[in-house]
């Protein structure tokens, strides 16, 4: 079936590291893909995504490459910031039967300290 | 604010008891669905409606049920209720279900509690 696995965390970075958080995926004909942050306390939200093969997707400094080739779409900033602390969530939606289901990673925790 | 307000906030209950959630989607938004997010079993896919009709199902209990109302706000049944069913649960909904479009937006959440 189709499925999103990521690195396990939690990670912690200095401020100003870079971050590599690692996505892979299991899916049926030609998925959209998605990263979704859930700061502390708040709900998910969009933070970029990618509809085809080789788009990227970039935001607020991060950016991630739909990869067919290797099944990837990992995520990556370079300098992060203490305000970047979140739960940072892969996704796919519109593989196979389950169309319209968005399927989620199980979520990478980041902390980024002074 | 993503636009999609859910109530209560916090829900206190205890064990044996039944509680309705509730969800308002964006506004033009078709599609809603119901996350329980809890932190052994990480964030879990309930169930989708799309325009008033069940779409999907996931890890949905036969002791919960959910509705979509002809104004699309939509409910969520939880009966019976265990220890284990105390989590946040997350309400979100899109504006179709085209996986191109089908950015979701995520409510802020009832958190749960059973004693």
């Amino acid at each position: 079936g189709n499925s999103v696995t990521q690195m396990e965390g939690p990670v912690t970075l200095s401020e100003e590291a870079f971050l590599t958080i690692n996505c892979t995926y299991t899916a049926t004909g030609y998925p959209s893909l998605f990263w979704y942050v859930q700061y502390p306390g708040e709900g998910l939200q969009l933070l970029l995504k990618a509809t085809k093969a080789d788009d990227k997707g970039s935001n607020k400094g991060f950016e991630a490459t739909y990869r067919k080739e290797t099944t990837s779409f990992h995520l990556e900033k370079g300098s992060v910031q203490v305000s970047d602390s979140a739960v940072y969530f892969c996704a796919l939606s519109g593989a196979g039967t389950s169309y319209d289901k968005v399927i989620f990673g199980p979520g990478t925790s980041l902390s980024v300290i002074p | 604010d993503s636009g999609v307000t859910q109530t209560p906030k916090h829900l206190i209950t205890a064990t044996g008891q039944r509680v309705t959630l509730r969800c308002s989607p964006r506004s033009g938004d078709l599609s809603v669905y119901w996350y329980q997010q809890s932190l052994d079993q990480g964030l879990q896919f309930l169930i989708q409606y799309y325009n008033g009709e069940e779409r999907a199902k996931g890890n949905i209990l036969e002791r919960f049920s959910a509705q979509q109302f002809p104004d699309l706000h939509s409910e969520l049944n939880l009966s019976s209720l265990e220890l284990g069913d105390s989590a946040l649960y997350f309400c979100a909904s899109s504006v179709d279900n085209r996986p191109n479009n089908n950015e979701q937006f995520f409510g802020p959440g009832t958190r749960l509690t059973v004693l």
